[in-house]
């Protein structure tokens, strides 16, 4: 079956620009996560969302960053004034509940984000 | 807080070797330990993962990996590498803080499989 899809795959934009960042998990995923990857590092967390709501946020590096869920489903991450240090791989995860007993979290292809 | 490390930058190993990628850990209580796969240009595939039970886990691809509660050691092996092999390896533990699942990477390990 499909597995998660995010896009745009790559992003690149100006200093001060605001970006959105789309992530579209597997049906049936009430689970969703955003982590970043910088260059030469692993993923760090950035949130969770169980089903519409973000049960944890406390990845989010600064006030900039902003991630919604309406429907429950495709997520995206908003980021507002962009910085240099912000250029990284963004990936989306998702998988079956959250919480509780684990559930194998399956990535997207990650979208590169470039701020010049 | 809940760590893993991965020691080694690289691996090299020639192609029919066997391979071993080293992780260790540090966790409060039970861990939850994890092995993906990093192509270029990709996003990260599950190889497999520790939750309980046979301290030997098998995987994806030929891979398994030796759960080790008193060296808090989470070692990616296979018994015999491919050149397809080649890719970055990460490690990974569930934090489970507030009853989530999200997870923990170590920076990653390069394995270079040469002909």
């Amino acid at each position: 079956g499909a597995g998660v899809s995010q896009t745009p795959s790559n992003k690149v934009t100006e200093k001060g620009k605001y970006v959105e960042l789309r992530c579209d998990p597997i049906s049936g995923h009430t689970a969703l996560y955003w982590y970043r990857q910088s260059l030469g590092q692993g993923p760090e967390f950035l949130i969770y969302f169980q089903g519409t709501g973000a049960a944890d946020d406390s990845g989010l590096p600064n006030d900039r960053f902003f991630a919604v869920r309406p429907e429950g489903s495709v997520s995206t991450l908003k980021i507002q004034r962009t910085e240099r240090g912000d250029s990284a791989v963004y990936l989306c995860a998702s998988s079956l509940a959250g919480q509780g007993q684990f559930n194998t979290q399956y990535f997207g292809p990650g979208t590169r984000l470039t701020v010049l | 807080a809940q760590s893993v490390a991965q020691p080694e930058d690289q691996v090299n190993v020639a192609e029919g070797n066997p391979l071993t990628v080293k992780c260790t850990y540090s966790v409060s209580g039970n861990p939850y330990l994890f092995w993906y796969v990093q192509y270029p240009n990709r996003g990260l595939q599950f190889l497999l993962k520790y939750i309980t039970g046979d301290n030997l886990v098998k995987g994806s691809y030929g891979f398994e990996a030796e759960f080790n509660k008193s060296q808090t050691s989470f070692h990616l092996k296979k018994p015999s590498a491919l050149v397809s092999d080649s890719a970055l390896y990460f490690c990974a533990v569930r934090d489970g803080a507030g009853g989530y699942n999200k997870l923990i990477f170590g920076a990653g390990t390069r394995l270079a499989v040469h002909p």
